[in-house]
């Protein structure tokens, strides 16, 4: 059974300061993974789709990396801004189940 | 495209009452899910949809039961509800399994 572990559970950075979020799980046969955003008391968006294929994925200053040897991702975020702070939800789509697995997220706060 | 909505946003029932949370897309989506969110645990798969008339179940199923009324509209029902499954409901939607998922703002339901 595919398992998603995302650490930390919580971070809180300067504002300004470039940063890593990680993703690891543990079957490499997937299709993709996923990052989405979640805001408080909202729903889920999706930031990055990383095919099996693919080594990685920018959109603006997001950047994610997948290596599936080694069942790890992490979604880089550049020059943070308050306007970051929300969790950061990874999702991995197994090749064997229709359905996403995911990580319990990390909470990201960026201090002005 | 108002994307993918839920009603009701919130709602508190008593232990043994039943309720319907409804879900729509406008995305013309083929595939659509049912997920909860409860704290440290991650989202969780409870039934999913892969396509107009068909159901199959998640994770999670117990306690639940879905009907895809049609290829916008996909409802999860609570037949006996508990304290369990207090809990933040979200659906998603895609337009096939391996492409990234929608979400709605969720529903947060308080079970006494």
């Amino acid at each position: 059974k595919q398992e998603v572990t995302q650490i930390p559970a919580a971070l809180s950075v300067p504002e300004g300061e470039n940063l890593v979020l990680n993703c690891s799980f543990t079957d490499s046969a997937i299709y993709n993974l996923q990052w989405f955003r979640q805001d408080p008391g909202k729903g889920l968006t999706s930031l990055l789709l990383i095919q099996s294929s693919q080594r990685e994925q920018t959109s603006g200053r997001l950047n994610a990396s997948l290596d599936k040897s080694s069942g790890r991702s992490t979604l880089y975020i550049a020059a943070s801004q308050p306007g970051d702070s929300a969790t950061y939800l990874c999702a991995v789509k197994s090749g064997s189940a229709r359905q996403l697995t995911f990580g319990s997220g990390t909470q990201l706060t960026v201090l002005p | 495209n108002a994307g993918v909505t839920q009603t009701p946003k919130f709602q508190v029932l008593k232990t043994g009452q039943s309720m319907t949370l409804q879900c729509a897309q406008d995305m013309n989506h083929n595939s659509m899910y049912w997920y909860r969110q409860d704290p440290g645990m991650g989202l969780r798969l409870i039934y999913y949809s892969a396509s107009e008339g068909t159901t199959d179940k998640g994770e999670v199923p117990n306690g639940y039961n879905v009907s895809r009324l049609n290829k916008r509209e996909f409802s999860l029902r609570l037949e006996s509800a508990a304290p369990s499954q207090t809990s933040v409901y979200f659906c998603a939607s895609t337009r096939t399994s391996v492409e990234t998922q929608y979400f709605g703002p969720g529903t947060r339901l308080l079970v006494l």
